[in-house]
């Protein structure tokens, strides 16, 4: 079975442009999350979303945005790049029913470099 | 609070001795611990889960951790340390509502031919 999937796998952008990341989940998990992840320190978490709806925001800005489609893949969008956003974007799936205790699976992510 | 503290942010052992990665967690966030790797380049994979069923966790690759509630701590050990689990681990919790995951910063493994 296929994992978490990411698009694209690397990507540099200027300063000031906008930037749409893509996650597909595994086969029948309906929630996505997404996190950042600076080089040297753990994840942070940026958005959950279940079933269509966001159920979780972690403590980024409003240039930061997503969504989730009717087939459960999900959207990253971020505004106004600064280069302060330059991080490994990763998308994990997870069944969305267990709560707390769900495991989450992750993709490969996204490299994104602000130049 | 942090709710999550690894230790040590990195571990150096030779191949074939024991490995001990420590993780504490804050008291308030641990409905569930997770321990998982980062290979360079790769994705995060899951190690193992704590819930609440056993205090002794078998994950994969014969890692194991204990949940010690006393010690709020859920460190992760390995008997014989192999070249392969060169990589970075990271402890993770989660809080009794949301699904949000807290790591810890990591910590970087490096084996010792």
């Amino acid at each position: 079975d296929a994992g978490v999937t990411q698009s694209p796998t690397h990507l540099i952008k200027t300063r000031g442009q906008h930037v749409t990341l893509r996650c597909s989940p595994i086969s029948g998990h309906k929630s996505v999350s997404w996190y950042q992840q600076v080089l040297g320190q753990g994840p942070q978490f940026i958005f959950q979303y279940y079933e269509k709806e966001e159920r979780g925001r972690g403590n980024f800005p409003d240039r930061f945005s997503a969504r989730q489609f009717p087939n459960y893949s999900s959207e990253l969008n971020v505004n106004a790049l600064l280069l302060g956003d330059s991080a490994l974007y990763l998308c994990a799936s997870s069944s969305g029913v267990a709560g707390p205790t769900d495991t989450q699976y992750f993709g490969p992510g996204t490299r994104l470099t602000v130049l | 609070a942090q709710s999550v503290t690894q230790l040590d942010s990195h571990v150096s052992v030779s191949e074939g001795t024991p490995v001990l990665l420590r993780c504490n967690y804050s008291s308030s966030y641990s409905p569930s611990l997770f321990w998982y790797v980062q290979h360079p380049n790769k994705g995060l994979q899951l190690l193992l889960k704590y819930t609440s069923a056993a205090t002794l966790v078998k994950g994969i690759n014969g890692f194991e951790a204990e949940f010690k509630k006393s010690e709020t701590s859920f460190h992760l050990t390995k008997p014989s340390a192999h070249m392969s689990d060169a990589a970075e681990y990271f402890c993770v919790a989660t809080r009794a509502t949301g699904n949000q995951f807290y790591f810890g910063t990591g910590t970087s493994l490096t084996v010792i031919p």
